[in-house]
């Protein structure tokens, strides 16, 4: 059965510190690897990943996939009370025609002022 | 601009009652989507339609229905056969091809018993 699991379920941090999110999972037929932050509605699309070993990086975010493993992390330096959110990791594969995304429970990050 | 509009933002269900959540997306994206969302879990899936006049179920579709007859719409209903309808439920839109695209959310709709 395919899925994703990421960890930890959730991290309290201070302003300036520095996180790394894990995700790993097993899907058939990957094709993608998608991260989210999700405040209080609706995800935001953050990185789209399908190539091992490539570096995405945005501001003080960015994420790397290793297709061997498998896994992504999602690194945040420099954290700020505005990166307080639930950060959501999905997966997309192909299977029977379709493709659709796994999505994995989140990590709920907290940044202290 | 370009987005996903779910309506209503709270909606209430009484027992034996159908509810109908709405979903209007004007990216012109073929693909549309909707998962449930449960205090820490992750998004499940329930419908997913990647043509009009046609969806497919996805891992949750037990107590819900979909219609596809517009591109531009794809409304959930919550049947009184879903017996924990209590959730955050997302709307998602998105290209189908090339695959590998991203997914656009709606703001949610958060469903509660009475």
């Amino acid at each position: 059965e395919d899925k994703v699991v990421q960890s930890p379920l959730s991290l309290v941090v201070h302003e300036g510190d520095t996180v790394t999110l894990n995700c790993s999972y097993e899907v058939t037929n990957f094709r993608s690897l998608l991260w989210y932050k999700q405040e209080k509605k609706a995800p935001t699309f953050l990185f789209m990943l399908t190539s091992s070993g490539i570096e995405k990086k945005s501001g003080r975010l960015s994420s790397i996939l290793d297709k061997k493993e498998p896994f992504s992390i999602l690194n945040i330096t420099a954290t700020q009370t505005g990166d307080s959110a639930v950060y959501l990791c999905a997966v997309g594969g192909y299977g029977s025609g379709t493709y659709k995304y796994i999505f994995g429970t989140g990590t709920r990050l907290k940044v202290l002022a | 601009d370009g987005g996903i509009t779910q309506s209503p933002k709270y909606l209430f269900r009484k027992e034996g009652q159908n509810v109908t959540l709405s979903c209007e997306q004007n990216l012109n994206h073929d693909a549309m989507y909707w998962y449930r969302q449960d205090p820490g879990q992750g998004l499940r899936l329930i419908y997913y339609s990647q043509i009009v006049n046609d969806f497919q179920k996805g891992d949750i579709a037990e107590g819900y229905s979909v219609s596809r007859e517009k591109k531009e719409s794809f409304p959930l209903t919550v049947t009184s056969a879903q017996k924990n309808p209590t959730a955050f439920y997302l709307c998602a839109s998105s290209i189908v091809q090339p695959f590998n695209q991203p997914q656009h959310f709606g703001d949610g709709t958060r469903l509660s018993i009475l």
